[in-house]
């Protein structure tokens, strides 16, 4: 069965340093993982996939299936950038599994 | 059309009393899921549906769910008999095809008293 573990719940950086936010996965086959964000009082919405290889608000995500990992990652973070991250993995059976969410709070 | 939409936004039911909340999906999208979350929970699959066709059910679904889609477009989901461990935040999404992202709506948060 497929798993997504984040290991840490709660992430506190200043502002203007690095973030990396962990996700490891388990699962047999060819995954498709992705990071979904959710910021105060919004719905949950795509930040990236790994198929896209996209740099969204200014994060970049590297499948390592070496080591089972999709680490989230920003040079920068902003204040702005505080609020609950999911990885998730799609295992081709059109459902999403969720890690528990890191919060990522970024303070002045 | 802005997105997923989902109503109620709350609920709150006393224990034993049914539920039924509605989602009406992204108008083009043929795939829509449903998923709970719990308090310190990443969201967990419920079920989803390829236009009117329910095609998976996770094991958290039990007997006291159910969910529809009869026209391929909104859809139902029903909780029978109401438990406190019901309570959750019950959310929808919706897909164009398998492959494509997942857009979620703001969710139905139910409290079971």
């Amino acid at each position: 069965a497929q798993r997504v573990t984040q290991p840490e719940k709660l992430l506190s950086v200043f502002k203007g340093a690095p973030v990396e936010l962990k996700c490891n996965y388990s699962y047999s086959g060819s995954p498709e993982l992705f990071w979904y964000v959710q910021y105060s009082r919004q719905r949950l919405q795509l930040l990236l996939r790994h198929i896209s290889r996209e740099s969204i608000k200014g994060f970049t995500a590297d499948l390592n299936k070496g080591e089972t990992s999709f680490h989230l990652k920003k040079p920068f973070a902003q204040e702005e950038d505080s609020a609950m991250y999911y990885c998730a993995l799609h295992s081709g059976y059109s459902t999403l599994t969720f890690g528990k969410g890191t919060m990522l709070l970024v303070s002045p | 059309d802005t997105g997923v939409s989902q109503d109620p936004r709350h609920k709150i039911t006393k224990r034993g009393q049914n539920v039924t909340f509605r989602c009406d999906p992204i108008s083009e999208h043929n795939r829509l899921y449903w998923y709970r979350q719990t308090l310190g929970q990443g969201p967990e699959f419920l079920t989803y549906f390829q236009n009117e066709a329910q095609l998976e059910k996770s094991r958290l679904l039990s007997d006291r769910f159910s969910a529809e889609r009869p026209k391929g477009s909104f859809s139902t989901l029903e909780i029978q008999r109401t438990e406190q461990g019901d309570s959750a935040m019950y959310l929808c999404a919706s897909s164009l095809t398998v492959i494509d992202t997942q857009y979620f709506g703001p969710g139905t948060r139910l409290t079971v008293l």
